[in-house]
């Protein structure tokens, strides 16, 4: 089956701007996490929805924010974009959230902020 | 491909020798633990886990050890293979921490050389 999938692959925005990511699950996944990666921090866990609702949720200010529709897939948006944001930006996706299970990474996308 | 990491450390192994991946993890608490492999331009791929309550792990060519009381995490590979050429990443879940929150290492790269 398809894996998951995240457009856009590379994006380049300057400070101020917002920003909108897309992931679609891996059909039938219900849960969808969302990760930043950059050389000086690592992966940071940022939040976490399940069934359209925010369960999780990282260190990261409220500039940061998601959503998940009933299909299961998920935006973020970052608002007010600084040149901190740039970065790449990983969704998860897992079939359930109230188990530990396998968690399955898209691509990213690779956010630069002029 | 992207970066993942500039300032990662590397470790260097010939061609069919075995590969000692180390990670120290943060939380006492954390009871699962999962070992990750990113390659170059793609998301990271889940590789093998372990719970707490058990001290190794075997897959295919790969073996976790886990030693809680110094919360020390290893992932053995046999006969390393250039395909295993990648960043590796170690990655706790806490216990109270939602299951599919991961907090990850910082990574290491593993460069296998012909």
């Amino acid at each position: 089956k398809a894996g998951v999938t995240q457009t856009p692959r590379y994006l380049i925005k300057t400070r101020g701007q917002q920003v909108t990511l897309s992931c679609s699950p891996i059909s039938g996944h219900r849960s969808v996490s969302w990760y930043q990666q950059t050389p000086g921090q690592g992966l940071q866990f940022l939040f976490e929805y399940f069934s359209e609702t925010q369960r999780n949720k990282g260190n990261f200010p409220g500039r940061f924010s998601g959503r998940q529709f009933s299909n299961s897939r998920s935006e973020m948006n970052v608002s007010t974009l600084e040149l901190g944001d740039s970065a790449l930006y990983l969704c998860a996706s897992a079939l359930t959230s109230g188990r530990i299970g396998e968690q399955f990474f898209g691509p990213g996308t690779r956010l630069t902020v002029l | 491909g992207e970066s993942v990491g500039l300032h990662l450390p590397t470790l260097s192994v010939q061609e069919g020798d075995n590969s000692i991946i180390n990670c120290a993890y943060s939380n006492s608490a954390s009871d699962y633990f999962i070992w990750y492999k990113q390659e170059s331009g793609k998301g990271p791929q889940f590789i093998i886990d372990i719970r707490s309550n058990m001290d190794k792990r075997q897959g295919q060519r790969v073996t976790v050890l886990l030693n809680k009381t110094v919360k020390h995490l290893s992932l053995q590979i046999a006969a390393t293979q250039p395909g295993d050429s990648a960043v590796y990443f170690c990655a706790e879940i806490p216990f109270s921490g939602g299951y599919n929150k991961l907090i990850f290492g910082a990574g290491t790269r593993l460069a296998v050389h012909p």
